[in-house]
């Protein structure tokens, strides 16, 4: 079985430009979240989605936003990049919207 | 404010010896407590889990100690491997019912197994 793929593995932005991210999901898996982890710390919760519903929101700007399709796959997507923005972007799956998270390998994103 | 402080940040261990990570919390409403082991280009892979209604956990050569008076949880890596060599992280999560459940994470310990 597949487990959580993410695309792009990698890219490289300039500043104010904009970016998506995309996560498919273990297949059955409903729940979908987004982590940013800068290098050398620990991933942060960015987004949780549920069923197509936002379910739980950390602490990130507008700029980042996201939603999950009737699928279950999941778009993040980053406005006006800034050089703070780099960093590796995760998403994991989850069979409900709590516990027993599986980590995709994650989109390396560079602002230049 | 870090509701999940990790410690060591970086560990040498020998081959076959015992790695040991720390990690505390603060926020008492957490009661999912795993370890995520992450090498290079990957993406965090779940190790082992706790829930506070025991005081260990063992899977194979791993094992979780958790101290819930002391609000502390530890990483004991018996027989260290150079394959185990990677960044561990461990993290909270209120789970279950409780609502919202994100993970919180610690910073990291790069653990290095030497021969």
């Amino acid at each position: 079985d597949a487990g959580v793929t993410q695309s792009p593995t990698h890219l490289i932005k300039t500043r104010g430009q904009h970016v998506t991210l995309r996560c498919s999901p273990i297949s059955g898996h409903k729940s979908v979240s987004w982590y940013q982890q800068v290098l050398g710390q620990g991933p942060q919760f960015i987004f949780q989605y549920y069923e197509k519903e936002e379910r739980g929101r950390g602490n990130f700007p507008d700029r980042f936003s996201a939603r999950q399709f009737p699928n279950y796959s999941s778009e993040l997507n980053v406005n006006a990049l800034l050089l703070g923005d780099s960093a590796l972007y995760l998403c994991a799956s989850s069979l409900a919207w709590v516990g027993g998270y599986t980590f995709g390998s994650g989109t390396r994103l560079t602002v230049v | 404010q870090q509701q999940v402080k990790q410690s060591p940040q970086s560990l040498i261990v020998q081959k076959g010896g015992i790695s040991i990570i720390n990690c505390a919390y603060e926020n008492t409403a957490f009661d999912y407590f795993p370890w995520y082991q992450q090498f290079p280009g990957k993406g965090p892979a779940l190790l082992i889990a706790i829930r506070p209604d025991v005081s260990e956990k063992k899977e194979g050569r791993f094992t979780i100690s958790f101290n819930k008076s002391a609000k502390q949880f530890s990483l004991h890596i018996m027989d260290s491997q150079p394959g185990d060599s990677a960044t561990y992280f461990c993290a909270a999560s209120r789970d279950q019912n409780s609502g919202n459940t994100p993970l919180v994470f610690g910073k990291g310990t790069r653990l290095s197994v030497i021969a």
